[in-house]
């Protein structure tokens, strides 16, 4: 079946510093990948819809500065966490999906905990 | 995208039958419903998807009532590992705003006991 691959599986950072979050789908061409966070005990929130070639869209309340989100392939999306807080330690999870009637995919997430 | 409702939490015996119920009592015609689980510290793992007639794949069986509202989730035999929380959510599969979101509710803890 259709893999993604998230990379790192965890990252400890320092406050002010940036964080990069890869997310590659293996076995397949993604046009659109999509970011979700979730808190402890909480469920998913999608962060941003992540579009090959073109600008992410981001939903309402996400900092489009703070979340740089990059598509650069049909392979890999990258989600930048710029001058990380505290409050930033979260759960990122990408997803993709092979084609326009499949389910989505998701990968393993991206544990981030900002010190 | 319709709304969904599911209890909070299930027990279920290992061996015996999960059903975890469903609710969506505003689905559209053109919006299916999907399961997804997430077992603890890992992404959303994909079950299955319908959209009015029951489906089975390897993983499960759902079964959707005759006029959408509902639908259930069959795990035939559970086993420990598939203790997780279920997501019932739906959507439409093509076109529109939301094309290609899934929205996660809250789902169902699933506890699959010896």
């Amino acid at each position: 079946g259709a893999v993604v691959s998230q990379h790192p599986s965890w990252v400890i950072c320092k406050s002010g510093t940036s964080v990069k979050i890869e997310c590659r789908s293996l076995d397949f061409q993604a046009t659109t990948m999509f970011w979700y966070r979730q808190f402890p005990k909480q469920s998913l929130m999608l962060m941003a819809t992540s579009n090959e070639g073109s600008k992410a869209t981001y939903e309402q309340g996400v900092e489009k500065d703070k979340f740089l989100i990059n598509h650069a392939s049909l392979t890999l999306s990258t989600l930048t966490v710029t001058s990380a807080h505290p409050e930033d330690s979260s759960f990122y999870i990408c997803s993709a999906r092979v084609g326009n009637n499949s389910p989505l995919h998701f990968g393993n997430g991206t544990r981030l905990t900002v010190t | 995208d319709a709304k969904t409702t599911q209890p909070t939490s299930m027990d279920c015996a290992e061996g015996r039958a999960a059903n975890l119920p469903c609710n969506h009592s505003t689905i559209s015609g053109n919006e299916y419903v999907y399961w997804y689980r997430q077992i603890h510290s890992q992404g959303p793992q994909y079950i299955i998807h319908g959209l009015k007639n029951n489906e089975t794949n390897e993983m499960a069986s759902l079964i959707i009532t005759e006029d959408r509202k509902s639908s259930t989730l069959i795990l035939p035999h559970a086993t420990l590992r598939d203790t997780a929380v279920y997501y019932c959510i739906v959507r439409v599969n093509a076109g529109g705003t939301s094309y290609g979101k899934l929205t996660f509710g809250q789902g169902t803890i699933l506890t699959v006991h010896p």
